[in-house]
């Protein structure tokens, strides 16, 4: 069965400093991974996603995130945080050879950034 | 602007009532999804469309959920004889049918008194 982890529900971090948010995922086959951010009472806004090719995978906002098949991870990353970054964050997965086209979330990891 | 939109944003009713969302999916996408979101949860799926056709149900959606896609455009998601455990933010998302990124909407927020 397909799952997502985000082991962190809140991550804190000061303005200027790079910030991590992390996810870890199960698929039976390979996956297509994707980050989407949610403001308060607002729907999902999409960041990035992984499909094949570099591991690297760069976003909106200046966000990027790291796909590392040996660990089942892909961590969301930022070399410099705003305040305005802060908001609650959801990884999720689709497994690419899957006959569904459902995507499965995490829980979501707070993003607070304080000036 | 064109992404996608819900109608309404916000629905308090009583428990027992009837209540219809719907969703009007990006222009041109063919796939069309419904989620369900309760507090401090990430979105759970419920169904799926592929321009008219229901093509995937969740066992989340018990018989009193009913949605339709009636001309492969919007979409309506219709709660009969709503709960208290029915309260919770539902999610419209669309996508291309070559296309792996789901684009949601705003949600609408559902109460049940």
């Amino acid at each position: 069965a397909q799952s997502v982890a985000q082991p962190e529900d809140q991550v804190n971090v000061a303005e200027g400093n790079p910030l991590t948010v992390k996810c870890t995922y199960s698929v039976s086959g390979n996956p297509y991974l994707f980050w989407y951010v949610q403001y308060p009472n607002r729907g999902l806004q999409f960041l990035l996603k992984y499909i094949t090719g570099d591991n690297l995978v760069k976003g909106s906002y200046g966000f990027e995130a790291e796909f590392n098949k040996s660990q089942t991870s892909f961590h969301l990353k930022k070399p410099s945080a705003l305040v305005s970054d802060s908001a609650l964050y959801f990884c999720a997965v689709r497994d690419a050879g899957g006959a569904t086209n459902k995507l499965i979330f995490g829980t979501g990891t707070l993003l607070a950034v304080q000036p | 602007d064109t992404g996608v939109s819900q109608d309404p944003r916000h629905k308090i009713t009583k428990r027992g009532q009837n209540v219809t969302f719907r969703c009007d999916p990006i222009s041109e996408h063919n796939r069309l999804y419904w989620y369900r979101q309760t507090l401090g949860q990430g979105p759970e799926f419920l169904t799926y469309f592929q321009n008219e056709a229901q093509l995937e149900k969740s066992r989340l959606l018990s018989d009193r959920f009913s949605a339709e896609r009636p001309k492969g455009s919007f979409s309506t998601l219709e709660i009969q004889r709503t709960e208290q455990g029915d309260s919770a933010m539902y999610l419209c998302a669309s996508s291309l049918i070559r296309g792996e990124t789901q684009y949601f909407g705003p949600g609408t927020r559902l109460l049940v008194l």
